[in-house]
């Protein structure tokens, strides 16, 4: 059964600090995607990581993706308040078969940042 | 709007009764895929569609069945529900021509 653990679970941040979300999964994979989810809300879509060794960044948010590892991060800069929500990655458990779709998603980082 | 739509928005209803969520994938995509997000479980993937046949399964109950129509909308369909059943069941899409899966805005069913 492929395992996908996030930590920390829990994240007060001070504004314009910096801080790393960890991903750590336990089968072997090269689709790796991270989301984010405001309180009530649908799942919005960060990165899409295919591949050892792809970094993304959009904003205050850069993901990088270590197959090797079996790891991927979610780096914060400078954080500002409308970066609070919950953050999720998601490991697609059949990338490289036949079918997709079958996400398994980490427990979710719960980003508060304080001014 | 992420072009996925989910209907209706929140429900709820007594144990024991039956519910159908509706999912209307984005324009194009022929795959439609149920998920359920619960505090004590997290989100869990329930059942995949690609183009009217079921293609995976993970954790969906018996109680549980899916449906993907010649239109390309699909039903989930819940019965004999349990208090346990009250979570946000999201519904996504995906394209065969990229990457990525795009997320309705989810079906909150409370069942008291």
């Amino acid at each position: 059964e492929l395992k996908v653990e996030q930590n920390p679970l829990f994240l007060s941040m001070q504004e314009g600090k910096n801080y790393t979300i960890y991903c750590n999964y336990s089968t072997t994979s090269d689709r790796l995607y991270w989301y984010r989810q405001d309180p009530g809300k649908s799942l919005e879509s960060l990165f899409v990581l295919l591949s050892n060794g792809a970094v993304k960044q959009e904003g205050r948010l850069m993901a990088s993706l270590d197959t090797k590892a079996r790891l991927s991060t979610l780096h914060i800069t400078a954080a500002v308040h409308d970066l609070s929500a919950t953050y999720f990655c998601a490991v697609d458990a059949d990338a490289g078969g036949t079918s997709y779709g079958k996400l398994t998603f980490g427990q979710g980082t719960i980003l508060t940042v304080h001014p | 709007d992420s072009g996925v739509t989910q209907t209706p928005k929140h429900l709820i209803t007594a144990t024991g009764q039956r519910v159908t969520l509706r999912c209307s994938p984005r324009s194009g995509d022929l795959s439609v895929y149920w998920y359920q997000q619960s505090l004590d479980q997290g989100l869990q993937f329930l059942i995949q569609y690609y183009n009217g046949e079921e293609r995976a399964k993970g954790n969906i109950l018996e109680r549980f069945s899916a449906q993907q129509f010649p239109d390309l909308h699909s039903e989930l369909n819940l019965s004999s529900l349990e208090l346990g059943d009250s979570a946000l069941y999201f519904c996504a899409s995906s394209s065969t021509r990229g990457y990525g899966y795009t997320f309705g805005s989810g079906t909150r069913l409370t069942v008291v």
